[in-house]
């Protein structure tokens, strides 16, 4: 079973835009991550925040996270053409903490 | 190497057909994973390594599914007497042993269909 829930399923936006995504889980964690991953190919890592962090910053990606809430956002910034992808939220959970629970993952498309 | 990596890149099995999928992780990494993806679908997990260590299978669906990893760097994912339900990217992960403070590195998977 999956443990994360995004939101929303698809979005699109222009070129330039900004883009949000948000996840939500339902158990405690030691970490959350964000995935992408291009049609057919594997995940790319793209940034990792921990449970006593709030927002973390990696260029034109900002996470926030609010364990109170179990959820996290992922912001893109200034969006290009080559954000077209799909957006994974994945958990370290406290519990078996090497593996991660992923979610069903945001379709976001960046129209020129 | 410099990335993970899976073969074959595609496989197409006949209903019953018994397969057998290979990772190379990144030389040096610890932890291995193996996640099963349907399509549409987030990456779901099947398996961890640690070293040549099983872990956790929790997540493999049936006891037609075996991993192993025996020297502690290739793993090879085994499933028998394949079914159409098994239709699914297979994707390997691998990370250092601190692997939480970068992420795990994603091979690009293989797709196996089953007809």
């Amino acid at each position: 079973s999956q443990q994360g829930e995004e939101d929303p399923q698809a979005l699109s936006i222009q070129e330039g835009e900004n883009a949000t995504m948000n996840c939500s889980y339902k158990t405690s964690i030691n970490n959350l991550q964000w995935y992408r991953q291009n049609s057919g190919r594997g995940l790319v890592h793209l940034i990792l925040i921990r449970s006593n962090e709030r927002e973390k910053h990696s260029g034109r990606l900002r996470v926030t996270l609010d364990t109170s809430k179990k959820s996290s956002s992922l912001l893109i910034t200034a969006s290009r053409a080559a954000d077209t992808a799909s957006y994974f939220c994945a958990t370290g959970l406290i519990q078996g903490a090497q593996k991660l629970v992923f979610g069903q993952g945001t379709r976001l498309t960046i129209n020129p | 190497g410099a990335g993970v990596s899976q073969s074959p890149r595609y496989k197409v099995a006949k209903r019953g057909q018994d397969v057998a999928l290979r990772c190379d992780p990144i030389s040096g990494h610890v932890s291995l994973f193996w996640y099963q993806q349907a399509l549409g679908q987030g990456p779901e997990f099947l398996t961890y390594f640690q070293n040549e260590a099983q872990l956790d299978k929790s997540g493999l669906p049936s006891d037609r599914f075996f991993a192993e990893r025996p020297e502690g760097s290739v793993s090879t994912l085994k499933i028998q007497r394949t079914q159409q339900e098994d239709s699914a990217v297979y994707l390997c992960a691998s990370s250092s042993r601190q692997g939480d403070r970068g992420g795990y590195t994603f091979g690009s998977g293989t797709r196996l269909t089953v007809v």
